[in-house]
């Protein structure tokens, strides 16, 4: 069974502080790691894929197989950084559907 | 505008109503997707298709039935509708063949059950 936890449900920091939205996950093959944004009012969009090891709006997120954990994190926050990310999971088989996360709601203060 | 689309956005029912919900994509894909949001933001796959054959059922009550009558469209019929139906319904669409692996939503139906 694959299964993603992200313990914090809100998280607020204040602009140009440093943010780390955390993750783990749950899977015995060789999973892929996303994260996805909902700003507000918008529908859900990647921010990230592990395999690519990028750098997308100053987000980055490596993945620790050994702490089995995909982490988010920025260094100085903006305040359009106010979001709902979902941390998902992406194992084997025909569909690849995702297993999501429960969310962590970021909002950055100003 | 390439994207995946939703009808209707906002959806109010009263229980022991059959409905549903379309989604279309023309972005070429060829996997498309209904997820489930409920009141507490939790995302959950439902149903997933792949040239229009059904290749993911996540033990979804058999009042939901979806139907894909071609690559493009997905959509999802709910009889005998009940309270706990109440959440928020995504379309998502997938090449299967790409090397992203990334799903692409649509704007998401909100589903209330009065």
């Amino acid at each position: 069974a694959q299964r993603v936890t992200q313990p914090e449900k809100l998280l607020s920091v204040f602009k140009g502080a440093p943010v780390e939205l955390k993750c783990n996950y749950s899977y015995s093959g060789s999973p892929e790691l996303f994260w996805y944004v909902q700003y507000s009012r918008q529908r859900l969009q990647l921010l990230l894929r592990h395999i690519s090891r990028e750098s997308i709006k100053g987000f980055t997120a490596d993945l620790n197989k050994g702490e089995t954990s995909f982490h988010l994190k920025k260094p100085f926050a903006q305040e359009e950084d106010s979001a709902m990310y979902y941390c998902a999971l992406s194992g084997g088989g025909s569909a690849r559907q995702l297993t999501f996360g429960s969310g962590t709601q970021l909002t950055v203060l100003p | 505008d390439t994207a995946v689309s939703q009808t209707p956005k906002y959806l109010v029912t009263q229980m022991g109503n059959d409905k549903s919900i379309k989604c279309e994509q023309n972005l070429g894909h060829d996997t498309m997707y209904w997820y489930k949001q409920d009141s507490k933001k939790f995302l959950k796959i439902m149903f997933s298709y792949n040239n229009k054959e059904l290749i993911i059922n996540e033990t979804v009550p058999n009042r939901f039935s979806p139907k894909s009558p071609d690559k493009a469209h997905l959509n999802l019929h709910i009889n005998s509708l009940e309270l706990g139906d109440s959440a928020v319904y995504f379309c998502a669409s997938r090449h299967s063949g790409g090397a992203r692996n990334e799903q692409f939503f649509g704007p998401g139906t909100r589903l209330t059950v009065l």
